[in-house]
């Protein structure tokens, strides 16, 4: 079982709509979990990362991490074109030999 | 601050030839790694460096060189291309190897092996 699962996509939605991305890990000793976006032939942009369980919103985004059930969320509300991208979720922890597990990514579509 | 910067954008190799794909970075960052990124797989870590000097091995390190003689510059080789080393490269920094929750990707190498 790879340490970061990504729900497969892709993933279409009407502009407006609320997007809801998924993973989930294998590993307790993960403490950081980000989000990266990546347009098409570019590289990945940090979106924002949460650090243990919990919430963190920023603008139309909200990250949400429940590290009892080990499940990582993006919530995007008011979805626009513009957001159309790839979504890659990534989790990590502290200390030397620390690495960052990558999710597959899910591809994000959002209709005009 | 230019960040995170790789050149070529694109490459074609024959088998057998070598090159190296340059990375550098202006933010002081301690740490630099190597990913590649193919269909289906994600993002694999290739190499990675925790400071000038020092390096080691990834996920998939075999085909791949690298060296890290300045703080700035985290060069990829290829010694001997091989079509199943066609893939999209990133290179990425952060300040620290033991703090990697804000790591910056530059915009990626293109490899194409025939």
């Amino acid at each position: 079982q790879k340490e970061v699962e990504q729900d497969p996509g892709p993933l279409s939605v009407p502009e407006g709509a609320i997007v809801s991305l998924n993973c989930t890990y294998s590993n307790s000793a993960f403490q950081y979990f980000m989000w990266y976006r990546q347009y098409s032939r570019k590289g990945p942009e940090l979106l924002m990362y949460t650090y243990s369980s919990g919430n963190k919103e920023d603008g139309r985004f909200t990250a949400q991490v429940d590290k009892s059930s080990k499940y990582i969320s993006l919530f995007i509300r008011d979805s626009q074109p513009s957001d159309s991208a790839t979504y890659l979720c990534a989790s990590t922890y502290t200390g030397a030999n620390s690495k960052l597990t990558f999710g597959k990514g899910i591809t994000l579509s959002v209709r005009p | 601050n230019a960040g995170v910067t790789q050149t070529p954008k694109f490459q074609v190799l024959k088998t057998g030839q070598s090159m190296t794909l340059q990375c550098a970075q202006d933010m002081n960052h301690e740490y630099m790694s190597w990913y590649r990124q193919d269909p289906g797989m994600g993002l694999r870590l290739i190499h990675y460096s925790v400071g000038a000097g020092i390096t080691d091995q990834g996920e998939v390190p075999n085909g791949y060189n690298v060296s890290r003689s300045t703080t700035e510059d985290f060069p990829l080789r290829l010694l001997s291309a091989a079509p199943s080393q066609t893939s999209v490269y990133f290179c990425a920094s952060s300040l620290s190897g033991r703090r990697q929750e804000t790591q910056y990707f530059g915009p990626g190498t293109r490899l194409l092996v025939l």
